[in-house]
Protein backbone atom coordinates (compact mmCIF):
# COMPACT_ATOMS: atom_id res chain seq x y z
CA UNK A 1 0.00 0.00 0.00
CA UNK A 2 1.17 3.30 -0.46
CA UNK A 3 2.29 5.90 2.05
CA UNK A 4 3.44 9.27 2.27
CA UNK A 5 5.12 11.11 5.10
CA UNK A 6 6.05 14.74 5.65
CA UNK A 7 7.67 15.00 8.42
CA UNK A 8 7.51 18.50 9.20
CA UNK A 9 4.30 19.83 10.67
CA UNK A 10 5.00 22.96 11.06
CA UNK A 11 7.17 25.34 9.62
CA UNK A 12 8.11 29.37 9.84
CA UNK A 13 10.37 31.08 7.58
CA UNK A 14 10.68 35.18 6.85
CA UNK A 15 9.09 36.57 3.91
CA UNK A 16 11.70 36.84 1.31
CA UNK A 17 13.73 33.31 2.31
CA UNK A 18 14.10 30.35 0.51
CA UNK A 19 11.64 27.59 1.75
CA UNK A 20 12.20 23.54 1.38
CA UNK A 21 9.51 21.46 2.14
CA UNK A 22 10.00 17.73 2.86
CA UNK A 23 8.08 14.66 1.38
CA UNK A 24 8.72 11.54 1.25
CA UNK A 25 6.75 8.62 -0.45
CA UNK A 26 6.20 4.47 -0.55
CA UNK A 27 4.93 3.09 -3.35
CA UNK A 28 5.65 -0.44 -5.05
CA UNK A 29 6.05 0.77 -9.08
CA UNK A 30 6.59 4.19 -10.32
CA UNK A 31 4.29 6.82 -8.11
CA UNK A 32 2.65 9.28 -9.35
CA UNK A 33 3.57 12.39 -6.91
CA UNK A 34 1.61 15.91 -6.55
CA UNK A 35 1.76 18.84 -4.51
CA UNK A 36 -1.69 20.14 -3.47
CA UNK A 37 -1.96 24.36 -1.14
CA UNK A 38 -5.07 24.71 1.32
CA UNK A 39 -5.62 28.24 2.35
CA UNK A 40 -7.51 29.08 5.22
CA UNK A 41 -11.44 27.74 4.65
CA UNK A 42 -10.24 26.78 0.79
CA UNK A 43 -10.33 23.67 -1.24
CA UNK A 44 -7.38 22.07 -2.65
CA UNK A 45 -5.35 23.85 -4.98
CA UNK A 46 -2.52 21.92 -7.14
CA UNK A 47 0.83 23.06 -7.33
CA UNK A 48 2.38 20.86 -10.02
CA UNK A 49 2.81 16.95 -10.47
CA UNK A 50 5.33 14.38 -11.21
CA UNK A 51 4.07 11.73 -13.63
CA UNK A 52 7.47 10.87 -15.74
CA UNK A 53 10.11 12.70 -17.54
CA UNK A 54 12.24 15.58 -16.28
CA UNK A 55 12.51 14.76 -12.28
CA UNK A 56 12.42 18.66 -11.95
CA UNK A 57 9.11 19.84 -11.95
CA UNK A 58 7.66 23.22 -11.92
CA UNK A 59 4.40 24.53 -10.52
CA UNK A 60 2.24 27.24 -10.08
CA UNK A 61 3.30 30.55 -8.00
CA UNK A 62 6.87 29.71 -8.43
CA UNK A 63 7.53 26.20 -6.70
CA UNK A 64 9.31 23.54 -7.76
CA UNK A 65 9.37 19.91 -7.19
CA UNK A 66 12.37 17.34 -7.51
CA UNK A 67 11.64 13.63 -7.68
CA UNK A 68 14.26 11.70 -6.21
CA UNK A 69 14.19 7.89 -6.60
CA UNK A 70 16.39 7.07 -4.94
CA UNK A 71 15.77 8.75 -1.72
CA UNK A 72 11.74 8.00 -2.38
CA UNK A 73 11.20 11.64 -2.23
CA UNK A 74 9.38 14.82 -3.77
CA UNK A 75 10.30 17.85 -1.71
CA UNK A 76 8.90 20.92 -2.72
CA UNK A 77 10.75 23.86 -3.01
CA UNK A 78 11.00 28.15 -3.53
CA UNK A 79 13.30 30.61 -3.77
CA UNK A 80 11.10 33.16 -2.10
CA UNK A 81 8.51 33.40 0.14
CA UNK A 82 5.67 35.90 -0.19
CA UNK A 83 3.37 36.26 2.86
CA UNK A 84 0.73 34.82 0.71
CA UNK A 85 2.42 31.74 0.73
CA UNK A 86 1.28 31.09 4.26
CA UNK A 87 -1.06 27.85 4.13
CA UNK A 88 -1.04 24.58 5.12
CA UNK A 89 0.59 22.14 2.15
CA UNK A 90 0.18 18.47 0.89
CA UNK A 91 2.36 15.96 -0.33
CA UNK A 92 0.29 13.03 -1.87
CA UNK A 93 0.62 10.04 -4.25
CA UNK A 94 -1.59 8.50 -6.37
CA UNK A 95 -2.18 5.03 -8.10
CA UNK A 96 -3.80 4.49 -11.40
CA UNK A 97 -3.80 0.58 -10.50
CA UNK A 98 -5.67 1.75 -7.02
CA UNK A 99 -8.82 3.64 -8.54
CA UNK A 100 -6.93 6.54 -9.11
CA UNK A 101 -7.20 7.44 -5.39
CA UNK A 102 -4.86 9.45 -3.68
CA UNK A 103 -2.68 8.84 -0.24
CA UNK A 104 -1.85 12.24 1.45
CA UNK A 105 0.37 12.69 3.91
CA UNK A 106 -0.16 14.74 6.94
CA UNK A 107 0.30 18.22 5.35
CA UNK A 108 2.51 20.69 6.58
CA UNK A 109 1.20 24.42 7.75
CA UNK A 110 3.79 27.10 6.70
CA UNK A 111 3.60 30.40 8.35
CA UNK A 112 5.30 33.44 7.20
CA UNK A 113 6.73 35.81 9.04
CA UNK A 114 6.72 39.70 7.80
CA UNK B 1 -17.20 28.66 -14.12
CA UNK B 2 -16.54 26.23 -10.95
CA UNK B 3 -14.93 22.85 -12.07
CA UNK B 4 -16.27 21.28 -9.01
CA UNK B 5 -19.08 22.70 -7.15
CA UNK B 6 -20.29 21.39 -3.70
CA UNK B 7 -22.98 22.53 -2.11
CA UNK B 8 -23.45 23.42 0.69
CA UNK B 9 -20.20 24.81 1.91
CA UNK B 10 -21.51 24.87 6.08
CA UNK B 11 -23.78 22.58 7.11
CA UNK B 12 -24.79 22.62 10.98
CA UNK B 13 -27.08 19.61 12.14
CA UNK B 14 -27.84 17.80 15.02
CA UNK B 15 -26.84 13.91 16.30
CA UNK B 16 -29.12 11.70 14.78
CA UNK B 17 -30.00 13.07 11.91
CA UNK B 18 -29.77 12.55 8.13
CA UNK B 19 -28.29 14.83 5.19
CA UNK B 20 -26.52 14.92 1.99
CA UNK B 21 -23.98 16.88 0.46
CA UNK B 22 -24.29 17.24 -3.47
CA UNK B 23 -21.15 17.48 -6.03
CA UNK B 24 -20.96 18.04 -9.32
CA UNK B 25 -18.23 18.52 -11.59
CA UNK B 26 -18.51 20.12 -15.66
CA UNK B 27 -15.07 19.04 -16.66
CA UNK B 28 -15.91 15.96 -18.35
CA UNK B 29 -14.15 13.65 -16.18
CA UNK B 30 -14.88 10.16 -15.44
CA UNK B 31 -14.23 9.28 -12.28
CA UNK B 32 -15.48 11.52 -8.89
CA UNK B 33 -14.11 10.61 -5.00
CA UNK B 34 -15.57 11.74 -1.73
CA UNK B 35 -12.65 12.69 0.31
CA UNK B 36 -12.87 13.19 4.49
CA UNK B 37 -10.39 15.82 6.52
CA UNK B 38 -10.60 15.57 10.01
CA UNK B 39 -10.14 18.31 12.53
CA UNK B 40 -5.98 18.14 12.18
CA UNK B 41 -6.21 18.34 8.24
CA UNK B 42 -5.66 14.51 7.52
CA UNK B 43 -7.40 13.54 4.26
CA UNK B 44 -8.77 10.14 3.43
CA UNK B 45 -10.55 9.04 0.81
CA UNK B 46 -14.11 7.57 1.19
CA UNK B 47 -14.88 6.42 -1.77
CA UNK B 48 -14.15 6.72 -5.46
CA UNK B 49 -16.97 6.18 -8.69
CA UNK B 50 -16.12 5.36 -12.40
CA UNK B 51 -18.89 6.28 -15.08
CA UNK B 52 -21.11 6.04 -11.82
CA UNK B 53 -19.89 2.68 -10.69
CA UNK B 54 -18.07 2.18 -7.05
CA UNK B 55 -14.47 1.40 -7.08
CA UNK B 56 -13.65 2.46 -3.91
CA UNK B 57 -15.14 2.00 -0.51
CA UNK B 58 -12.86 2.67 2.31
CA UNK B 59 -13.98 0.87 4.87
CA UNK B 60 -16.55 3.72 5.23
CA UNK B 61 -19.78 3.10 8.25
CA UNK B 62 -22.68 1.90 6.06
CA UNK B 63 -24.39 5.04 7.45
CA UNK B 64 -22.51 7.03 4.42
CA UNK B 65 -23.90 5.96 1.46
CA UNK B 66 -22.92 7.56 -2.16
CA UNK B 67 -24.94 7.95 -4.93
CA UNK B 68 -23.70 8.40 -8.39
CA UNK B 69 -27.03 9.62 -10.83
CA UNK B 70 -24.98 10.49 -13.49
CA UNK B 71 -21.00 10.72 -14.12
CA UNK B 72 -20.65 14.19 -13.47
CA UNK B 73 -23.06 14.30 -10.27
CA UNK B 74 -21.46 12.07 -7.04
CA UNK B 75 -23.60 12.93 -3.83
CA UNK B 76 -23.02 12.08 -0.08
CA UNK B 77 -25.95 11.04 2.04
CA UNK B 78 -25.42 10.63 5.68
CA UNK B 79 -27.61 8.90 8.21
CA UNK B 80 -27.88 9.04 11.96
CA UNK B 81 -25.50 11.75 12.09
CA UNK B 82 -22.35 11.32 15.25
CA UNK B 83 -20.23 13.83 16.69
CA UNK B 84 -17.50 12.08 14.84
CA UNK B 85 -18.71 12.93 11.78
CA UNK B 86 -17.78 16.68 12.41
CA UNK B 87 -15.25 17.18 9.45
CA UNK B 88 -14.38 19.35 6.14
CA UNK B 89 -15.92 16.34 3.48
CA UNK B 90 -14.32 17.67 -0.14
CA UNK B 91 -15.46 16.01 -3.53
CA UNK B 92 -13.35 15.71 -6.51
CA UNK B 93 -12.98 14.68 -9.89
CA UNK B 94 -10.07 13.19 -12.05
CA UNK B 95 -10.17 11.74 -15.50
CA UNK B 96 -10.75 7.90 -16.40
CA UNK B 97 -9.53 5.42 -14.68
CA UNK B 98 -5.90 4.27 -15.38
CA UNK B 99 -5.46 6.67 -17.26
CA UNK B 100 -1.73 8.90 -17.27
CA UNK B 101 -2.84 11.59 -16.06
CA UNK B 102 -4.23 11.01 -13.07
CA UNK B 103 -4.84 14.83 -11.38
CA UNK B 104 -7.54 15.39 -8.88
CA UNK B 105 -9.74 18.53 -8.96
CA UNK B 106 -11.22 19.36 -5.47
CA UNK B 107 -14.33 21.36 -4.74
CA UNK B 108 -14.24 23.79 -2.07
CA UNK B 109 -15.08 21.44 0.69
CA UNK B 110 -18.32 21.09 2.87
CA UNK B 111 -17.65 22.26 6.62
CA UNK B 112 -19.96 19.18 8.56
CA UNK B 113 -20.97 20.27 12.04
CA UNK B 114 -22.73 17.72 13.97
CA UNK B 115 -23.71 19.48 17.57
Amino acid sequence: AQSVTQPDIHITVSEGASLELRCNYSYGATPYLFWYVQSPGQGLQLLLKYFSGDTLVQGIKGFEAEFKRSQSSFNLRKPSVHWSDAAEYFCAVGAAGGGNKLTFGTGTQLKVEL
Amino acid sequence: DTAVSQTPKYLVTQMGNDKSIKCEQNLGHDTMYWYKQDSKKFLKIMFSYNNKELIINETVPNRFSPKSPDKAHLNLHINSLELGDSAVYFCASSQALGALNTEAFFGQGTRLTVV
